[in-house]
């Protein structure tokens, strides 16, 4: 059982569209991260939220965590070529010690 | 400052061999982290290591090991190759005060191929 769905898995849009990615659990995190990965690299860190109902801006993303912390979105306004890639979220839940979580990730292709 | 450095980038095992993966953090960062990533399973948590302790332990089988040096470059073995272990491995570093909460900064990882 996967401990954070990420949804949808995949995802092929004309530049310019907007999109949502989300990703939900049913377990509390104490905080949530947002990964974009490129073929043959290793993820790169886009934001950590920590505050239940923050919303957090970057350019044109826009990472929303839910008010109960289990959840998360990360929105796109006017994607670009630029923003393909493999999104992931990730949690770190703590049981005795921290185990991080990721999701299987949403693969996004935007066409020009 | 150079980024996390992985070695070997590709690597290709028969069944039933070992494995040895290396990982150098960031200059100054005392932690690193192994995952595993997968289609299937996406990317999951090996262990992590802080001033050469395990810290953090996944949930994966004993073939899976690791070690870190005094210098925080930290190694991963696997023994005993199986198909399943195909897969792109991670390693991610932090400066390590701040667990779990810490910007983890990620390798280009290991494509290991087992055949």
């Amino acid at each position: 059982t996967q401990l954070l769905e990420q949804s949808p898995q995949f995802l092929s849009i004309q530049e310019g569209e907007n999109l949502t990615v989300y990703c939900n659990s049913s377990s509390v995190f104490s905080s949530l991260q947002w990964y974009r990965q490129e073929p043959g690299e290793g993820p790169v860190l886009l934001v950590t939220v920590v505050t239940g109902g923050e919303v957090k801006k970057l350019k044109r993303l826009t990472f929303q965590f839910g008010d109960a912390r289990k959840d998360s979105s990360l929105h796109i306004t006017a994607a670009q070529p630029g923003d393909t890639g493999l999104y992931l979220c990730a949690g770190n839940t703590f049981e005795g010690s921290y185990i991080p979580t990721f999701g299987r990730g949403t693969s996004l292709i935007v066409h020009p | 400052k150079a980024g996390v450095t992985q070695t070997p980038r590709y690597l290709i095992k028969t069944r039933g061999q070992q494995v040895t993966l290396s990982c150098s953090p960031i200059s100054g960062h005392r932690s690193v982290s192994w995952y595993q990533q997968t289609p299937g399973q996406g990317l999951q948590f090996l262990f992590e290591y802080f001033s050469e302790t395990q810290r953090n332990k996944g949930n994966f089988p004993g073939r899976f090991s690791g070690r870190q040096f005094s210098n925080s470059r930290s190694e991963m073995n696997v023994s005993t190759l199986e198909l399943g272990d195909s897969a792109l491995y991670l390693c991610a570093s932090t400066p390590g005060d701040r667990e779990g909460l810490s910007k983890q900064y990620f390798g280009p990882g290991t494509r290991l191929t087992v055949l």
